[in-house]
């Protein structure tokens, strides 16, 4: 199983890049890599997804090196809304897509 | 707003008792899923369905069940209930599960409590 570790928590200042790295060592060939955020009692919300290299969007992006086995979600310029919990979930169609973990307590700091 | 509706909102009962959350997807989502997340145990995932068929079981207890109806909409039963069974069930929903991606959208999440 692709199972994943990502730090348990993590601080940073208002304005600051805050990058969050997930091992993945046992990913498979087919597996994508996907983040979500989730605010205090409310559902997990699908931040980003990406196979290899880089991807880009509105809110974040992801960088994947070519081993694959690890992975790092980078929120530019954060704001105090950022604090939440980020999940790293490494799998495609083998149940792994759904393994949550413990997440990335970040927390924004004025 | 994801487009997944859950009810009820807050339920409380007590030990022993059975009840039913109750999960309407986005408009054209075929896949289903349960999770259950407690204080001391994280995000679990219980159970999944594909337009009427259950697709991946994760560590769900006997004692629960559930089930996607025709109009897709999907229902989680939980009988003999514990105090260990009070936590947040969420209901997610995504298109189709052979997709190269499989972004989930999560409903608010019903709030057991067991007494």
């Amino acid at each position: 199983l692709a199972k994943t570790t990502q730090p348990i928590s993590m601080d940073s200042y208002e304005g600051q890049e805050v990058n969050i790295t997930c091992s993945h060592n046992n990913i498979a060939t087919n597996d994508y890599i996907t983040w979500y955020q989730q605010f205090p009692s409310q559902g997990p919300r699908f931040i980003i997804q990406g196979y290899k290299t880089k991807v880009t969007n509105e809110v974040a992006s992801l960088f994947i090196p070519a081993d694959r086995k690890s992975s790092t979600l980078s929120l530019p310029r954060v704001s105090l809304s950022d604090t939440a919990v980020y999940y790293c979930l490494v799998g495609w169609n083998t149940g792994n897509q759904f393994y949550f973990g413990t997440g990335t307590s970040l927390t924004v700091i004025p | 707003d994801s487009g997944v509706t859950q009810t009820p909102k807050h339920l409380i009962t007590a030990t022993g008792q059975r009840v039913t959350l109750r999960c309407s997807p986005r408009s054209g989502d075929l896949s289903v899923y349960w999770y259950q997340q407690s204080l001391d145990q994280g995000l679990q995932f219980l159970i999944q369905y594909y337009n009427g068929e259950e697709r991946a079981k994760g560590n769900i207890l006997e004692r629960f069940s559930a089930q996607q109806f025709p109009d897709l909409h999907s229902e989680l039963n939980l009988s003999s209930l514990e105090l260990g069974d009070s936590a947040l069930y969420f209901c997610a929903s995504s298109e189709l599960t052979s997709r190269s991606y499989n972004e989930q959208f999560f409903g608010p999440g019903t709030r057991l409590t067991v007494l």
